[in-house]
């Protein structure tokens, strides 16, 4: 089954500086590669996704590259802000064999973001 | 905004005891997921349905674990007997039939078993 390592387990920055997470997967097959963040106390909640047919994906601060070759994506935090701390979990997934939706979603251990004032 | 809504949020008992999480998935969404998060991990897949049937159970402990959504709906996962090691928060998520991908999580049940 697919394997996702995250990079680094835990990330402190200061406001405005960027952060990088890094994630690399096992299974040639997974195509889908989400971001959750996940609060203190909260539910996971989609940031970002890419698909493999796409090398980058931004949305305004927010940005995930992807290596198909080399199976590793990363998440890219610019401009960081004290209301980005939390936990941020890379996953990934293969369509299914219908190709009509996403399969088995699996996570990374988390990475926790400290954004400091 | 729909959500996808569980219940109790909290839940003490000791080990040997039943225990059952209910959840109620986002009207129209086919697929529901319960999760397993240890603490200072990331969420692990235990059981997948697909309205009402079993598309994946391949991590669910069999012998103490079940699910059911016996409507396609709302669904129940029980554990029993609960041992120290199913400590954890348990994540229910849905998601349409789709090539969106996107999981709804709930705010989960956090399990302390004694």
């Amino acid at each position: 089954g697919e394997n996702v390592e995250q990079h680094p387990s835990t990330l402190s920055v200061q406001e405005g500086d960027s952060a990088v997470i890094k994630c690399t997967y096992s299974d040639s097959a997974s195509n889908y590669f989400p971001w959750y963040k996940q609060e203190l106390g909260k539910r996971p909640q989609l940031i970002i996704d890419i698909r493999s047919n796409v090398g980058e994906k931004k949305d305004q601060r927010i940005a995930v590259t992807l290596n198909k070759t080399a199976k590793h994506f990363s998440l890219h935090i610019t401009e960081t802000q004290p209301e980005d701390s939390a936990v941020y979990f890379c996953a990934a997934s293969p369509m299914d064999a219908g190709g009509t939706s996403y399969g088995k979603l699996t996570f990374g251990q988390g990475t926790i973001l400290t954004v400091h004032p | 905004e729909a959500e996808v809504a569980q219940s109790p949020r909290y839940k003490i008992t000791e080990k040997s005891q039943a225990v059952a999480f209910w959840c109620d998935p986002i009207s129209g969404h086919a697929t529901l997921y319960w999760y397993r998060q240890i603490l200072g991990q990331g969420p692990e897949l235990l059981v997948q349905f697909q309205d009402e049937s079993v598309v994946d159970d391949s991590q669910l402990p069999k012998d103490r674990f079940s699910a059911e959504r016996l409507k396609g709906v709302d669904s129940t996962l029980k554990i029993q007997p609960a041992e120290l090691g199913d400590s954890a928060m348990y994540l229910c998520a849905s998601s349409l039939i789709d090539r969106t991908g996107e999981l709804f999580f709930g705010e989960g049940s956090r399990l302390t078993v004694l």
